[in-house]
């Protein structure tokens, strides 16, 4: 069985620039979840999502950040304009349902320059 | 954000020791887990638990979900190189759904 897809794996923008993120999550799963991961830190939640509906979007810094996940399938996850401070690990993560374990994609590399 | 005080924050080891890790929180969490992440990789679960005093095995780990729910603990026996990794403790809370709050990592390189 595939696992969490996330695409670019790597990215390196410059200041100001927007990015996107891609992920697709595992068949069936439909919880959804946006991390982030600074360098030496933890993965924090960014927004969760229950099929196409965001139903935690706390965390999220809305004035730059915005995602979808039209279809309740994939999602994207984007950033206009991208900050020095956005330079992280963006991870994906699904799982069946809500509070069943969640399985981690590989994660989008950001540099931001 | 909150983060769970995971300690200690690296290990270098020798090929064979046995290995123990941490976490503590101010607050009660319902569920502990435990993950390993390697470079270029998410995370990876490696234990669950879901009820205090429980004490789990997968192989040569041995995770306990402390007494108090403030704390879990972690213990690889009889490391090999393949251990080496990043290992997260994470909670969850009832009161935030499936939100997982992470430690900051163990890093463990474990010398052959």
């Amino acid at each position: 069985e595939a696992g969490v897809v996330q695409s670019p794996r790597y990215k390196i923008i410059e200041k100001k620039q927007p990015v996107a993120f891609w992920c697709n999550p595992i068949s069936g799963h439909n919880t959804l979840y946006w991390y982030r991961q600074n360098l030496g830190q933890g993965p924090e939640l960014l927004i969760r999502y229950e099929n196409e509906e965001a139903v935690d979007d706390s965390q999220l810094p809305k004035d730059r950040f915005s995602a979808e996940r039209l279809k309740g399938v994939d999602s994207t996850l984007k950033i206009q304009p991208a900050e020095l401070g956005d330079s992280a690990v963006y991870l994906c993560a699904s799982s069946l349902e809500m509070r069943e374990t969640q399985y981690f994609g590989p994660g989008t590399r950001l540099l931001v320059l | 954000g909150q983060q769970l005080n995971q300690s200690p924050q690296s290990m270098f080891i020798q090929e064979g020791e046995d290995v123990s890790m941490n976490c503590t929180s101010s607050s009660i969490f319902n569920t502990w887990l435990w993950y390993k992440q390697e470079p270029g990789e998410g995370p990876v679960l490696l234990i669950a638990l879901y009820k205090a005093g429980e004490l789990t095995s997968n192989g040569r780990l041995t995770a306990q979900f402390g007494i108090t729910r403030k704390d879990s603990f972690l213990n690889i026996s009889a490391s090999i190189p393949s251990d080496v990794g990043i290992y997260f403790c994470a909670g969850q809370k009832e009161t935030s759904g499936s939100r997982l709050t992470f430690g900051e990592g163990t890093q463990l390189t474990v010398n052959p």
